[in-house]
């Protein structure tokens, strides 16, 4: 099947400053992925879709200056947490898709000290 | 929006027993419904998908049944194997577009 990475998969950062997260799609093209976060023991909650070459639409609740979001490419979508805080702690988790199926990236633990 | 509800939220059986968790969706425009497998730490894995044309599908072990009348489906996992324990999500999404899931069920089995 079709291959997301992600990366890094794991990172600390301190209080006020920002993270940024990659996702790619490694052997296919990807117009639209999916940013999740996922609570420890908790199911993933969809934060944004990411476009190609247009703004992502965020779900109600997520702070979109916050959560920067870009699409350059058809294989490449960042997330950047700006200002990130101790409750910005989670698992995040791409998706993208080949208008088949969605394929997960490995996910990033981010850990805000 | 879409809500997708899943049941039960933990669920322990004997290896070789069958196992069944059970997932109702709100909206009636929904037509596709794949269930992950997510082992901690780990991506959820595609284990079997079934769109809204078909009523069941199964693949060795593992089956998926859907009523839209009643807007739920359900996944059956026959002759368990500690390997399969983990936490299985249902979800829902209308074409290709956003995953809704549901809560999560974990899923023990013991040898």
């Amino acid at each position: 099947g079709a291959v997301v990475s992600q990366h890094p998969s794991r990172v600390i950062c301190k209080s006020g400053t920002s993270v940024k997260i990659e996702c790619r799609s490694l052997d296919f093209q990807a117009t639209t992925m999916f940013w999740y976060r996922q609570f420890p023991k908790k199911s993933l909650m969809l934060m944004a879709t990411s476009n190609e070459g247009s703004k992502a639409t965020y779900e109600q609740g997520v702070e979109k200056d916050k959560f920067l979001i870009n699409h350059a490419s058809l294989t490449l979508s960042t997330l950047t947490v700006t200002s990130a805080h101790p409750e910005d702690s989670s698992f995040y988790i791409c998706s993208a898709t080949d208008q088949y199926e969605q394929y997960f990236g490995p996910g990033t633990r981010l850990t805000v000290t | 929006g879409e809500n997708v509800e899943q049941h039960p939220s933990t669920l322990s059986v004997q290896e070789g027993d069958s196992a069944v968790i059970k997932c109702t969706y709100s909206d009636s425009a929904s037509n596709y419904f794949p269930w992950y497998k997510q082992e901690l730490g780990k991506r959820p894995q595609l284990i079997i998908d079934i769109r809204s044309n078909v009523g069941e599908k199964k693949d060795q072990r593992i089956a998926v049944t859907l009523n839209k009348t009643a807007k739920h489906f359900s996944l059956h996992i026959t002759e368990t194997q500690p390997e399969d324990s983990a936490v299985y999500f249902c979800a829902a999404s209308t074409g290709f577009q956003k995953l809704v899931f549901g809560t999560g069920t974990r899923l023990l089995v013991s040898p």
